[in-house]
């Protein structure tokens, strides 16, 4: 099973850009994963499948300001023109697996 | 577009058992793999186990031997029983359904909060 390793905790300012990371464990290199966004006292949301390659698929009404890339073994969620209500906690997930989360704050 | 909502006790006495429903609307059970995922109060989440549509299972090895999750495709519901059940079970418990590829989460139930209290 791999492993997802995420920061705790990130902060940006409100209209700023923001890169999260999620780095899989050594011989997962390749896997898919999932990125998914939990305001406070709210179920997860899917926000996107991300590829090795790069390539995402973002999930129904998620907005064009969040967007996926990949190098490597570490995936990547960026959120661009940052606004109040993408303070939240950010988990990325594959293969019946979460990473530890990081918890976003917009300044 | 695909939606889940969870069901069942709030409240569960310790030593006994947890169970849940996840009922599905607006696609079918067929075809695609179900979870279920916990959240103890401020901490992360948790993979408890999944089950395809045609009955195979499999669990979080920490969990295995207290749970069992099992399908009625004829009513669109899946379910979790988890036996002797402690206050380290307390937790927001979450269904969800897999990608068609079965290896990411694409739709999530809205939650359920179960306490373990005597």
């Amino acid at each position: 099973q791999p492993v997802l390793t995420q920061s705790s905790s990130a902060s940006a300012s409100l209209g700023s850009s923001v890169n999260l990371t999620c780095t899989l464990s050594s011989g997962h290199s390749t896997y898919i994963i999932a990125w998914h966004q939990q305001q406070p006292g709210k179920a997860p949301r899917y926000l996107m499948k991300l590829e090795n390659s790069g390539s995402y698929n973002k999930g129904s009404g998620v907005p064009d300001r969040f967007s996926g890339s990949s190098s490597g073994a570490d995936r990547y969620l960026t959120i661009s023109n940052l606004q109040s209500d993408d303070e939240a906690d950010y988990y990325c997930e594959t293969a019946r697996v979460f990473g530890g989360g990081t918890k976003l704050t917009v300044l | 577009q695909v939606q889940l909502q969870e069901s069942g006790p709030g409240l569960v006495k310790p030593s006994e058992t947890l169970s849940l429903t996840c009922t599905v609307s607006g696609g079918s059970i067929s075809s695609y793999y179900w979870s279920w995922i916990r959240q103890p109060p401020g901490k992360g989440l948790e993979w408890i186990g999944s089950i395809y549509y045609s009955g195979s299972t499999n669990y979080n090895p920490s969990l295995k031997n207290r749970v069992t999750i099992s399908v009625d495709t004829s009513n669109n519901q899946f379910s979790l029983n988890l036996s002797s059940v402690t206050a380290a079970d307390t937790a927001v418990f979450y269904c969800a359904r897999h990608d068609a590829g079965g290896k990411t989460l694409e739709y999530w139930g809205q939650g359920t909060l179960v306490t373990v209290s005597s």
